[in-house]
């Protein structure tokens, strides 16, 4: 069975210009999780979805950040407009319902705003 | 506030060698704490939990409350453990968001 996956692997990005970060978790999993790296910082926390509800977005750090759930399913994390201090490393990880279950991560999409 | 240090960025060890990962954390509830590893060119994955109490490739990790430390331990290095490691925590009760360390990166010189 596939693991998490993230589109794109890799985006390089004008400041102020858009981009759309796509998270699949694996099947099954009603809890997906975003976090991002910054460079040079420690791994944290955006944001919790429970299905398709937002259960915690204490981590999301301004309203230039918009994630969504469609239908419970994937995830898109949009960025606009992006600023220098946006790049980093953006992981996705997923587990199933319940709070105790482990999260399995993502490979990571690396954003470079230039 | 809840948060999780790793003193060390990068350490340095023979194969062979033991090796100790150092992690401290504080918060004032009861956490959960964990080690993952990210290997090159693979995505971070557990390591552990302090709550399995076993030990997985060799490493151990004891949840000192007392000392709030979670360090990781194996007694004999070898090549393939040369990885990025990440000491974290979660709270019980809501078991959301991780909280991450800074990471340590594990050289194991041959």
């Amino acid at each position: 069975e596939a693991g998490v996956t993230q589109f794109p692997s890799h985006s390089v990005i004008e400041k102020g210009q858009t981009v759309t970060l796509r998270c699949d978790p694996i099947s099954g999993h009603d809890n997906l999780y975003w976090y991002r790296r910054v460079m040079g910082k420690e791994i944290k926390f955006l944001l919790h979805f429970v299905k398709e509800s937002k259960q915690d977005e204490s981590g999301m750090p301004n309203n230039r950040f918009l994630a969504e759930r469609t239908g419970g399913t994937y995830s898109t994390l949009k960025v606009q407009p992006a600023e220098l201090e946006d790049s980093g490393v953006y992981f996705c990880a997923s587990s199933l319902a319940g709070v105790y279950n482990e999260q399995f991560f993502g490979p990571g999409t690396r954003l470079t705003v230039l | 506030a809840q948060r999780v240090t790793q003193p060390e960025k990068l350490l340095s060890v023979f194969k062979g060698a033991p090796v100790e990962l150092k992690c401290n954390y504080s918060y004032s509830g009861s956490p959960e704490l964990f080690w993952y590893v990210q290997y090159s060119r693979q995505r971070l994955q557990l390591l552990l939990r302090h709550i399995s109490r076993e030990s997985i490739k060799g490493f151990t990790a004891d949840l000192n409350k007392g000392e709030t430390s979670f360090h990781l331990k194996k007694p004999f290095a070898q090549e393939e453990d040369s990885a990025m490691y990440y000491c974290a925590l979660r709270e019980y009760s809501s078991a959301s968001k991780i909280i991450f360390g800074s990471g340590t990166r594990l050289s194991i010189r041959p």
